[in-house]
């Protein structure tokens, strides 16, 4: 199975300043044959469901503002927000859709205002 | 726009079993692919496992094999879960989840409003 870790477990960033959420696979999530990243980057607030933001590691879901970017490949990966709005107080969890979806996400790392 | 339905909170007693519903609406429910996903308080997301309503074949995390068990009613397009032998740590949010894909394993672009299971004696 592959495991997925996220750094850190909590972040605080003054609004208006760059936040950055680290994400490792124990495997490689790349499939060689469409070089595509098999990673996914979800946004929870309190009381709702996740909301998907990025796929295929670095493609924003539709209507998903441009201040979230994700990058990386192969096993580290990360999701930028450029300018931190109040909005974006939220649990991030990264998702590998590679293989069996047991283990699939991290553990989540919590973003404050600082 | 796919749009997921989940049955109402529940409250239960070690030991006994729950059963909640999913339903879906917007699309095909054949074409879908439901997963089930929790959350105990304060704690991350937990794939239980999922179906693929055309063929009728779930799969479950190792974890939970044994436990729980997923099935669909197509007629009303919709899916269940059913977890047994409640013990005091199943105490979470349930999701409903399933994406554009007819594959467990994707990403998750629409999801159920969550149900709240509480084993408590």
């Amino acid at each position: 199975d592959i495991v997925m870790t996220q750094s850190p477990d909590s972040l605080a960033v003054s609004l208006g300043e760059r936040a950055t959420i680290n994400c490792k696979s124990s495997q490689s999530v790349l499939y060689s044959s469409n070089n595509n990243n098999y990673l996914a980057w979800y946004q929870q607030k309190p009381g709702q469901p996740p909301k998907l933001l990025i796929y295929w590691a670095s493609t924003r879901e539709s209507g998903v503002p441009d201040r979230f970017s994700g990058s990386g490949s192969g096993t580290d990966f990360t999701l930028t927000i450029s300018s931190l709005q109040a909005e974006d107080v939220a649990v991030y969890y990264c998702q590998q859709y590679y293989s069996t979806p047991q283990y699939s996400f991290g553990q989540g790392t919590k973003l404050e205002i600082k | 726009q796919v749009q997921l339905v989940q049955s109402g909170a529940e409250v239960k007693k070690p030991g006994s079993s729950v059963k909640v519903s999913c339903k879906a609406s917007g699309g095909t429910f054949s074409s879908y692919a439901i997963s089930w996903v929790r959350q105990a308080p304060g704690q991350g997301l937990e794939w239980m496992g999922g179906i693929i309503p055309i063929f009728s074949t779930a799969k479950y995390a190792q974890k939970f094999q044994g436990r729980v068990t997923i099935t669909t009613d197509e007629s009303t397009s919709t899916a269940y879960m059913e977890l047994s032998s409640l013990r005091s740590d199943d105490t979470a949010v349930y999701y409903c989840a399933t994406g554009t894909e007819q594959l467990l394993v994707q990403p998750y672009v629409y999801w159920g409003q969550g149900t709240l299971v509480t084993v408590s004696s």
